[in-house]
């Protein structure tokens, strides 16, 4: 089974403050991504990364950036945390195959920015 | 019961009995898509795929039924138990690009 492990189940951190969220998988894929999760919004997709190093925009990348230093693992950055991105973080693996293949989802992370 | 997803965001069903629950999807281009079931405290699990050139995918006690002429896709979920209660969301993706366009979810309780 895939296996994609996010570092925190829940994080408190205060405005301004620099948050890292950490996402590893151990399926080898190719492809990663970071959504959020809001009642009334469903997911929606901040950054995805198809290769080690590289990253592209989603939805809303506005205050977030990434890194993928290694195939494994994928990083999300709140350059400096603000009160609206309290919200459920979700990180995705997926192969990136001939044809679409599905994501598989980690368990969360609940992000508090008080 | 029968959802109708985006209009009808909830759904109640005894336990034992078929479940229908139906997303609308707005991509005409869309040719890949994934029912996900997320249970409370947990992420999408992913449950059952299909492809534009298909209309009908069985899997263990589910179906989903894709119509493109109307944009329409339904999981069906047979002899619903009450480990099947949780939120379910259809998404929707086109050939090449990577990013799932996900519903807002369907919340399915299952009374004992």
């Amino acid at each position: 089974d895939v296996k994609v492990t996010q570092s925190s189940r829940y994080l408190v951190k205060r405005t301004g403050e620099k948050v890292f969220l950490e996402c590893v998988q151990d399926m080898d894929h190719e492809n990663m991504f970071w959504y959020r999760q809001d009642p009334g919004l469903g997911l929606r997709l901040i950054y995805f990364s198809y290769d080690v190093k590289m990253k592209e925009k989603g939805d809303i990348p506005e205050g977030y950036s990434v890194s993928r230093e290694k195939k494994e693992r994928f990083s999300l950055i709140l350059e400096s945390a603000s009160t609206n991105q309290t919200s459920m973080y979700l990180c995705a693996s997926s192969w990136a195959g001939g044809a679409n293949q599905p994501q598989h989802f980690g368990d969360g992370t609940r992000l508090s920015i008080l | 019961g029968e959802s109708v997803g985006l209009h009808l965001p909830t759904l109640s069903v005894q336990e034992g009995d078929n479940s229908i629950i139906n997303c609308a999807y707005s991509n005409s281009a869309s040719d890949y898509f994934i029912w996900y079931k997320q249970e409370s405290g947990k992420g999408p699990q992913f449950i059952i795929d299909i492809r534009s050139n298909m209309d009908k995918r069985q899997g263990q006690r589910v179906t989903v039924l894709l119509n493109k002429t109307v944009k329409h896709l339904s999981l069906q979920i047979a002899a619903t138990q009450p480990g099947d209660s949780a939120v379910y969301f259809c998404a929707e993706i086109k050939t090449g690009a990577n990013n799932l366009f996900f519903g807002t979810g369907t919340r399915l309780t299952v009374i004992p």
